[in-house]
């Protein structure tokens, strides 16, 4: 079965500090990773993708298939980074398998 | 451009109350997508169009869920006889063709059935 599990409800650190929000998936294949974020009274948009292995926003995340996660990582988070991040997987088709999100809040 | 747009933003209905939401994806998008998204979840798959043919449906929780997407630009999500439990967020994605284009999500309908 396709799955993405996050973990974590919620995550609050303070600014500047370090963030990892996890990831793990369960296919039985090659899919490809997402992490979509959507800001406070914004819609859903994409924030990074496995394939393209760029760095957005400060955001970094490696899909690590022996472990089947993809978490995403930024060294020094930001007070604007405060949103709800969405792991997705997609695999054999087009659409998208979404983990349950997870809430970052970032204090000053 | 504008980006993907939904309408109603909001919709209350009764028990029982059929409901249609509206999506308009990206002028020349090629797929479009829905998924429902119920309260402290993430969003879930319903159903893909690639134009105007239906290519999964396989999301779709029941019988009474039905789309389409008659001209393959403007698509349309009907719930009928609605239930309390299809109380979410229903979000429409639009994409080019071809599986590495991203999705664009639009701002979503709230559909509270009471």
């Amino acid at each position: 079965a396709q799955r993405v599990t996050q973990p974590e409800k919620l995550l609050s650190v303070f600014k500047g500090a370090p963030v990892e929000l996890k990831c793990n998936y369960s296919y039985s294949g090659s899919p490809e990773l997402f992490w979509y974020v959507q800001y406070s009274r914004q819609r859903l948009q994409l924030l990074l993708r496995h394939i393209s292995r760029e760095s957005i926003k400060g955001f970094t995340a490696d899909l690590n298939k022996g472990e089947t996660s993809f978490h995403l990582k930024k060294p020094f988070a930001q007070e604007e980074d405060s949103a709800m991040y969405y792991c997705a997987l997609r695999g054999n088709t087009d659409k998208l398998i979404f983990g349950t999100g997870t809430r970052l809040q970032v204090f000053p | 451009g504008a980006g993907v747009s939904q309408s109603p933003r909001y919709k209350v209905a009764k028990r029982g109350q059929d409901v249609a939401l509206r999506c308009d994806p990206i002028s020349g998008h090629v797929s479009l997508f829905w998924y429902q998204q119920a309260l402290g979840q993430g969003p879930e798959f319903l159903t893909y169009f690639q134009n105007e043919a239906q290519l999964d449906k396989s999301g779709l929780p029941s019988d009474r869920f039905f789309a389409e997407r008659p001209e393959g630009s403007v698509s349309t999500l009907k719930i009928q006889r609605t239930q309390q439990e299809d109380s979410a967020v229903y979000l429409c994605a639009s994409s080019l063709s071809g599986r590495n284009n991203e999705q664009f999500f639009g701002p979503g309908t709230r559909l509270t059935v009471l």
